[in-house]
């Protein structure tokens, strides 16, 4: 079964710090592909990066970055310099071998604080 | 288009009614998803799509939805006999489906969605 486990249902951090939300994994796919959203209160889906299981080094887009430990079946998001506009849902998502469709996690919900 | 359309952005409906949602998908996106959201909860899939056929329809819930996609452009869910747990935020996506690996080719666009009222 594809599972995606989001452990922290809420996460506080201080304006212009680091903060760094969990993402577990059950796979028996030989080849995955692991995706971080963002959802807002707006509701919008936002792609904020995506890490292949066969990639050599570890994903970064912008002030996003990919902590991805294979053997621990951990996809961990990181983000640098937290904006007041981070605040929102954050969803770690997997596609695995043969099925297209994500399966996601119950998301974390981050509030930067001023 | 720009993006990917969902309408109507809002629907209420009574109890028993069937109700029609659509989505248009990017251009030249060949594979759509429908996914529902309820209140405080995660992403839950219901169907995909590549072109014209649904390869993966393992998660609609019941006999009562159904989905359909014509000229792999626009897709309608279709809800029969609506009830009250179905009341959620139903979001379609697109991608371009080829399964290549790398980010633009893998990651999906999410639509604005439809939020389903039941009373």
């Amino acid at each position: 079964a594809q599972k995606i486990t989001q452990t922290q249902p809420g996460m506080f951090v201080q304006e212009k710090e680091a903060v760094t939300l969990d993402c577990t994994y059950d796979t028996s796919d030989p080849s995955y592909g692991l995706f971080w959203y963002k959802q807002p209160s707006s509701g919008e889906m936002i792609f904020l990066i995506y890490q292949g299981s066969y990639d050599q080094q570890n994903a970064t887009e912008g002030r996003y970055s990919l902590n991805f430990q294979k053997a621990r079946k951990s996809a961990n998001l990181v983000i640098s310099a937290s904006q007041l506009g981070d605040s929102a849902m954050y969803f770690c998502a997997k596609r695995g071998t043969g099925r297209r469709a994500l399966t996601f996690g119950s998301g974390t919900r981050l509030q930067v604080q001023p | 288009g720009a993006g990917v359309s969902q309408s109507p952005s809002n629907k209420v409906t009574e109890k028993g009614k069937d109700v029609e949602l659509r989505c248009d998908p990017i251009s030249g996106h060949t594979a759509l998803y429908w996914y529902r959201q309820r209140l405080g909860q995660g992403l839950e899939f219901l169907i995909y799509f590549q072109g014209n056929s649904a390869p993966d329809k393992s998660g609609l819930p019941s006999d009562r939805f159904s989905a359909e996609r014509t000229g792999e452009s626009v897709s309608t869910l279709t809800i029969q006999r609506t009830q009250q747990e179905d009341s959620a935020v139903y979001l379609c996506a697109s991608s371009f489906g080829q399964g290549v690996g790398g980010s633009d080719n893998e990651k999906l666009f999410f639509g604005s969605g439809t939020q389903l009222s039941v009373l």
